[in-house]
């Protein structure tokens, strides 16, 4: 069975600093989708970044970026420049290529926060 | 454009009363889906519509949850008679594309439910 493991429930990073929330998943497949939600408080979650499974180049969103490694399946996700507004909750999140691909598998998710 | 929007934002009920969730998804996503985050847990998925049709309602706990997505408009989640761990924040996604594994979910803000 798919599962998302997000080992650090909260962080904490100063303003401009770069800060790294890590992720890690299980699957017997080959071919799926691995996402970074952020979701800020009381507002919608939005879709950060997101890497395809049979690409070896890691995915980068302006100051985001992942570091995939897919036989180790894990998937940081990197924040630099850490600006107030990156305050949020991050889930991280899987989804199957093939079978099953409607359906979703996200983390417990990482409180971030930023000092200024 | 509007957004996926949830109502109400909040509701906190007494153990064994009724609670019916909606959930407006952006206009002409014909996917709808519902997830739900027990507190400090990770988001589970619950059930998928294609318009009108469930097409995955594999992640519903039990016979006391009833979704319905009438005319593939919007949709409701009616829990009868509520228990005290069906509280936590649930959430509705829609997306586009049907059976194009590189869709997009869109979120609504949520609906923290408190059962007391």
């Amino acid at each position: 069975a798919q599962t998302v493991t997000q080992s650090q429930p909260e962080m904490s990073v100063q303003e401009a600093e770069t800060v790294t929330l890590s992720c890690t998943y299980d699957t017997s497949e080959s071919d799926y989708y691995l996402f970074w939600y952020k979701q800020p408080p009381s507002r919608q979650m939005i879709l950060v970044i997101r890497q395809e499974a049979y690409k070896q180049q890691n995915a980068t969103e302006n100051r985001f970026s992942v570091n995939f490694q897919k036989a180790a399946k894990s998937f940081s996700l990197k924040i630099s420049d850490s600006q107030l507004g990156d305050a949020a909750m991050y889930f991280c999140a899987y989804r199957p290529a093939k079978y099953n691909f409607n359906k979703f598998y996200f983390g417990s998710g990482t409180k971030l926060n930023v000092k200024p | 454009e509007a957004g996926v929007t949830q109502f109400p934002s909040h509701s906190v009920i007494e153990k064994g009363q009724t609670v019916t969730l909606r959930c407006d998804p952006i206009s002409g996503h014909d996917n709808l889906y519902w997830y739900r985050r027990v507190m400090g847990k990770e988001i589970k998925f619950l059930l998928h519509f294609v318009k009108e049709s469930k097409q995955d309602e594999s992640g519903m706990p039990n016979n006391r949850f009833l979704a319905e997505r009438t005319g593939g408009t919007y949709s409701t989640l009616k829990v009868q008679p509520a228990e005290l761990e069906d509280s936590g924040v649930y959430f509705c996604a829609s997306s586009q594309d049907r059976g194009a594994t590189n869709e997009k979910l869109f979120f609504g803000s949520g609906t923290q439910l408190s059962v007391l």
